[in-house]
């Protein structure tokens, strides 16, 4: 079985704010993916970054970060100088062995002006 | 990139009536598609996969046959909410799976999503 914990259910900040999203997972595979979406309002699911089990470096993309810590099972996401346009639900979701992709709760993120 | 185009965004529909969605790769061929739900403020849950020239596999608690989902070709999928009720609006969302040239390289990409509102 395999299983997402996003623990916090809403983050409010203030714009220019850095933003860490939390995400531990559990698998017994040792070969698994995991992923990040952002949902804005609208509802479409945007594709932000896949990692493979095999890949612990940290990235950076644009004001984007993950760190991916197989020893503590997390794979956190945090938004440098964070803007208005970043308010959004965040998923983290994780896919191993031939199972399908699951999803965590969810965190909805709002960033104020 | 893997673009999934679904259709349509947004349906109201009396109770009682059955409405069709349909989700469409539209540069590539996607063996396998999945149908979420999702209701307010909660996670996507995964209804059923289905792979094209075969049965869609349900999820536990999901009616099969309140919920069609036919993959005939390789680049659609469609879900038909039969005879709906107003407890079936939510967000359905459709997912298909891409695999590149690596075997190891594959990506979910999803639709844009459908609003349906049973009144």
């Amino acid at each position: 079985a395999q299983k997402v914990t996003q623990a916090q259910t809403e983050i409010s900040v203030v714009e220019k704010e850095d933003v860490t999203l939390d995400c531990v997972y559990e698998t017994r595979d040792t070969t698994y993916y995991l992923f990040w979406y952002k949902q804005p309002p609208s509802g479409e699911l945007v594709f932000l970054i896949r990692r493979n089990s095999f890949d612990e470096q940290n990235e950076i993309s644009g004001r984007y970060s993950w760190n991916f810590q197989k020893s503590t099972s997390s794979f956190n996401f945090t938004i440098t100088a964070s803007q208005v346009v970043d308010s959004a639900v965040y998923f983290c979701a994780l896919i191993s062995g031939y199972s399908t992709l699951t999803f965590g709760k969810g965190t909805m993120l709002l960033v104020s002006p | 990139g893997a673009v999934v185009s679904q259709h349509p965004s947004w349906v109201i529909c009396k109770s009682g009536t059955s409405v069709k969605i349909e989700c469409r790769s539209l540069d590539f061929q996607a063996t396998t598609m999945f149908w979420y739900r999702q209701f307010p403020k909660q996670s996507l849950m995964l209804m059923a996969t289905s792979n094209e020239g075969s049965k869609a596999t349900y999820e536990q608690g999901v009616e099969k046959d309140k919920f069609l989902i036919n993959h005939a070709s390789l680049t659609l999928s469609t879900l038909t909410v039969t005879s709906a009720h107003p407890e079936d609006s939510s967000f359905y969302i459709c997912s298909a799976l891409s695999r590149g040239q690596g075997a190891s390289d594959y990506g979910y990409t999803f639709g844009s999503g459908t609003r349906l509102t049973v009144v």
